[in-house]
C-alpha cells in the first residue's frame, strides 16, 4: 500500500510569511507524528496526535508552530511569521500500536530566507 | 524527563570491519525500536524489540534488547557502504511518544 506523504516536498519562503505543511498519513494508522530535523542532526519531537485523544503538544517550540488533524487522516503543520531558525526538514510519520512503529514521510525542506 | 544516550555520535570504519553502537537509558521501555536514515530521505524502521534479553537477526545486523529494558545494542558484521547513514533508537513508553536518541552517524569506506 502507499506510505507516508509529505507536501511539498522543498519550501522557500520569506522570513514573516506563513507556511503550511502537509502530511497524509498510511489509512488505518491511529497515531501521526510531526518532527524537525535541522542539518546533521537527530530528529526533534514537535506534536503526537493520538486516535480522538488531545494531541501532545508538548515539542513545540513556541506559539508560532500550530497543527490539526482532520478527521483522524490527513494533518497540517502551520508555521506563522516565520524566522531563519525555523529552516529544517519537517518529517511526519504515522503508526498503529502497540508498539507504536513509526513509518516517516520523505519530508518537507523549508528554507527561509 | 525520559532520555536516550546512543554512542558512539560519530563513526567511520573501513569496509569488512566490524562495529557496536550503544543505546542506553536509566528508563525501562516497554519496546525498543532501531531506525536507519539515509540523507534525503525519512528514517525507515529496521527493528523492534519488545522483551528483555531478545536477540533479533536482520542478515548482517544484530539486535539485543537489554535484560531490564532500559538499553540495546546494535552489531553489524562485515560492513558495507550500504550500512552508511543515521542509526536512530527509539523507546516506547505507555502513552507517551517514542523517544529518540540523537543517532549514531555512521561511514563504512570502500
Amino acid at each position: 500500500g502507499a506510505g507516508v506523504s509529505q507536501s511539498p516536498s522543498n519550501k522557500v519562503t520569506e522570513k514573516g510569511k506563513d507556511v503550511e505543511l502537509r502530511c497524509d498519513p498510511i489509512s488505518g494508522h491511529t497515531a501521526l507524528y510531526w518532527y524537525r530535523q535541522s542539518l546533521g542532526q537527530g530528529l526533534e519531537f514537535l506534536i503526537y496526535f493520538q486516535g480522538n485523544s488531545a494531541p501532545d503538544k508538548s515539542g513545540l517550540p513556541s506559539d508560532r508552530f500550530s497543527a490539526e488533524r482532520t478527521g483522524g487522516s490527513v494533518s497540517t503543520l502551520t508555521i506563522q511569521r516565520t524566522q531563519q531558525e525555523d529552516s529544517a526538514v519537517y518529517l511526519c510519520a504515522s503508526g498503529r500500536g502497540p508498539p507504536y512503529e513509526q513509518y516517516f514521510g520523505p519530508g518537507t525542506r523549508l528554507t527561509v530566507t | 524527563t525520559q532520555l536516550l544516550e546512543q554512542s558512539p555520535q560519530f563513526l567511520s570504519i573501513q569496509e569488512g570491519e566490524n562495529l557496536t553502537v550503544y543505546c542506553n537509558s536509566s528508563s525501562v521501555f516497554s519496546s525498543l525500536q532501531w531506525y536507519r536514515q539515509e540523507p534525503g530521505e525519512g528514517p525507515v524502521l529496521l527493528v523492534t524489540v519488545v522483551t528483555g534479553g531478545e536477540v533479533k537477526k536482520l542478515k548482517r545486523l544484530t539486535f539485543q534488547f537489554g535484560d531490564a529494558r532500559k538499553d540495546s545494542s546494535l552489531h553489524i558484521t562485515a560492513a558495507q557502504p550500504g550500512d552508511t547513514g543515521l542509526y536512530l533508537c527509539a523507546g516506547e513508553s505507555g502513552n507517551t511518544p517514542l523517544v529518540f536518541g540523537k543517532g549514531t552517524r555512521l561511514s563504512v569506506i570502500a
